[in-house]
């Protein structure tokens, strides 16, 4: 089925270690998010590709960087986590044409701990 | 400004139960897109349903049922005889058109607790 998979789906860090979440599709969509999501808030979007091009959200830290080598794949990076940067992340695509446009699918998310 | 609200934060029903989450949203743009997702405690977030803002028709799926009224901006989303895998958070969420990539603007969702 198609999807979009996250890994790890827990992750544990040290303060201050750099660490990677890692989201891949199969829907071949064209665009691809990430959503930072703490407890009983709304999910909060920090950056997005559209294709190639990288628009990040006014509001997100300088510590949080992403890549998107191939249209399948997109990393996110935390520079150096702090104690508030434990949440879960949201990774989810959608397309901008067809019958399904604007639709965003999630993937099951990676919570993150930062001890 | 865009904006959506969700006045409900904790809904409790019992089993079998109707029950009607609502939504109201705020945009100046005159098209744009309306969605519910369903967050179960596994923390994924589901899709529900997708709504533009001409087309005004209620929608039917199973028990779900979807009520647009654009002249009140409201997007309320009515489930019929609640079950317990009901139980979630309901994110009620607005995506004008005319923005590149598409993101949304959530509400702050509503936690249904169904209780058997």
């Amino acid at each position: 089925d198609a999807m979009v998979i996250q890994n790890p789906r827990y992750q544990v860090t040290q303060f201050g270690k750099p660490v990677t979440l890692s989201c891949s599709q199969t829907l071949n969509h064209n665009v691809m998010y990430w959503y930072q999501q703490k407890s009983s808030q709304a999910p909060k979007l920090l950056f997005h590709y559209y294709d190639k091009d990288f628009n990040n959200e006014a509001d997100t830290p300088d510590n949080f960087q992403s890549r998107r080598p191939n249209t399948s794949f997109c990393f996110l990076d935390i520079r150096s986590p702090g104690l508030g940067d434990a949440a879960m992340y949201l990774c989810a695509t959608s397309r901008d044409q067809g019958a399904s446009a604007y639709e965003q699918y999630f993937g099951p998310g990676t919570r993150l701990t930062v001890t | 400004a865009q904006k959506v609200t969700q006045a409900q934060t904790e809904i409790s029903v019992v089993e079998k139960e109707d029950v009607t989450l609502d939504c109201v949203y705020e945009t100046r743009d005159t098209t744009y897109y309306l969605f519910w997702y369903k967050q179960p405690p596994s923390g994924e977030l589901v899709f529900l349903i997708r709504r533009n803002s001409f087309d005004e028709q209620n929608e039917i799926s199973g028990r779900y049922s979807w009520n647009f009224q654009k002249s009140t901006s409201s997007f309320n989303f009515t489930i019929t005889a609640s079950q317990v895998v009901d139980s979630a958070v309901y994110f009620c969420a607005l995506r004008p058109v005319y923005n590149q990539g598409g993101k949304l603007i959530f509400g702050q969702g509503t936690e249904l607790s169904v209780k058997p």
